[in-house]
């Protein structure tokens, strides 16, 4: 089946950097990766999404990269703010749904 | 994006009893809904697969006479808890299928805490 690596499990920041989270995957028929966004006693929040004919896509401060050769990708987030601060979820789809173990990020005001 | 809402978003019950939840996406039909169980620190746990007007796929593991799920409708999945026991005590989130946003884009229920005393 599949494994999705997430990488770094704890991230902090400073307020106005950027900060990167990078997931691998193992099954070479994943074919859609979403990005979500947990606060605390909430649900999963889908903030980005790519799927594998495309290797990158930006939506205002967020943007997700794929390689597919490599099997991973990475969320970026530019100009951090302190409702940033969240845990982090990749997921890899293709016959399944396999999500990351999650990062938990912390911006620094 | 699109909205899915759950129902209770806390529920406390006594050990014994049964607890429904329901999960609704409200403004797109879902003929597939995830329910999932989410552990504090932990990533989320696919429960089972909800298929409107047929059975629901278990995952393996999962009680089907445990965790009672009905997908009576394209909005509406329910998961029921029978004989609840503390260690039932969970996050418990469900996800809705919009197929019109494109395969496998699911969107995510505000989770339902259940605690079972």
């Amino acid at each position: 089946g599949e494994n999705v690596e997430q990488h770094p499990s704890t991230l902090s920041v400073q307020e106005g950097d950027s900060a990167v989270i990078k997931c691998t995957y193992s099954d070479s028929a994943s074919n859609y990766f979403p990005w979500y966004k947990q606060e605390l006693g909430k649900g999963p929040q889908l903030i980005i999404d790519i799927r594998s004919n495309v290797g990158e896509k930006k939506d205002q401060r967020i943007a997700v990269t794929l390689n597919k050769t490599a099997k991973h990708f990475s969320l970026h987030i530019t100009e951090t703010q302190p409702e940033d601060s969240a845990v982090y979820f990749c997921a890899a789809s293709g016959n399944q749904f396999y999500f990351g173990t999650g990062t938990s990020l912390t911006v620094i005001p | 994006g699109a909205v899915v809402s759950q129902h209770p978003s806390r529920v406390i019950c006594k050990s014994g009893t049964s607890v429904k939840i329901e999960c609704r996406s409200l403004d797109f039909q879902a003929t597939t809904m995830f329910w999932y169980r989410q552990f504090p620190k932990q990533s989320l746990m696919l429960m089972a697969t909800s298929n409107e007007g047929s059975k629901a796929t278990y995952e393996q593991g999962v009680e089907k006479d445990k965790f009672l799920i009905n997908h009576a409708s394209l909005t509406l999945s329910t998961l029921t808890v029978t004989s609840a026991h503390p260690e039932d005590s969970s996050f418990y989130i469900c996800s809705a299928e919009d197929r019109d946003r494109g395969a496998d884009t699911q969107y995510f229920g505000p989770g339902t805490r259940l605690t079972v005393l």
